[in-house]
């Protein structure tokens, strides 16, 4: 099955300055790649995805960039805010059952 | 206001009983998902449900049981076999898009804490 690794699980940057999040995943047929943010006692929210017929997605400060052959997609955020403080979780899907695989999650801190 | 909701938000259980962690949506979705979280392990998919009265077994099904007997709703009931039942519980939904698309935008709850006393 599908296995997602995430790197770092912590991270601390200073307010302005950006951040990179990296998953590699196992399996080639992953096709759909979402990224979710976690306040602390929420739940987490869609903030970014991509699909595997596309390299890279921007969206203002975020923006996911995928690479197929390597198994690889990254998240970044530019103009890093305090408010960008969370938990973020990347994730995998693949045919046939959808079911989604986690990465275990970075700690993301804005210093202001 | 469309959305998912999980309650109770904070449940305590004693070793040796049963409790259940209601999830509803009124989304319309057709999918329902249990997740488990634990610190530094992400999120762990319990059960699923693509269509009412149908449901698989996701990584780490032991211990627990759920019901689909409605589209909006998808119950979850941690059992005492469970061994370590103490975490963060969260129930997701999403449209079903059909397998050879394979993308599924899930929601969220706001998550069930369970700790056992």
């Amino acid at each position: 099955g599908e296995n997602v690794e995430q790197h770092p699980s912590t991270l601390s940057v200073q307010e302005g300055d950006s951040a990179v999040i990296k998953c590699t995943y196992s399996d080639s047929a992953s096709n759909y790649f979402p990224w979710y943010k976690q306040e602390l006692g929420k739940g987490p929210q869609l903030i970014i995805d991509i699909r595997s017929n596309v390299g890279e997605k921007k969206d203002q400060r975020i923006a996911v960039t995928l690479n197929k052959t390597a198994k690889h997609f990254s998240l970044h955020i530019t103009e890093t805010q305090p408010e960008d403080s969370a938990v973020y979780f990347c994730a995998a899907s693949n045919p046939p059952n959808n079911d989604m695989r986690f990465g275990a999650g970075t700690r993301l801190t804005v210093k202001p | 206001d469309g959305g998912i909701t999980q309650s109770p938000k904070y449940l305590f259980r004693k070793e040796g009983q049963n409790v259940t962690l209601s999830c509803e949506q009124n989304l319309n979705h057709d999918a329902m998902y249990w997740y488990r979280q634990d610190p530094g392990q992400g999120l762990r998919l319990i059960y699923y449900s693509q269509i009412v009265n149908d449901f698989q077994k996701g990584d780490i099904a032991e211990g627990y049981s759920v019901s689909r007997e409605k589209k909006e709703s998808f119950p979850l009931t941690v059992t005492s076999a469970q061994k370590n039942p103490t975490a963060f519980y969260l129930c997701a939904s999403s449209i079903w898009t059909g397998s050879l698309s394979g993308a599924n935008v899930l929601t969220f709850g706001a998550g069930s804490r369970l700790t056992v006393l």
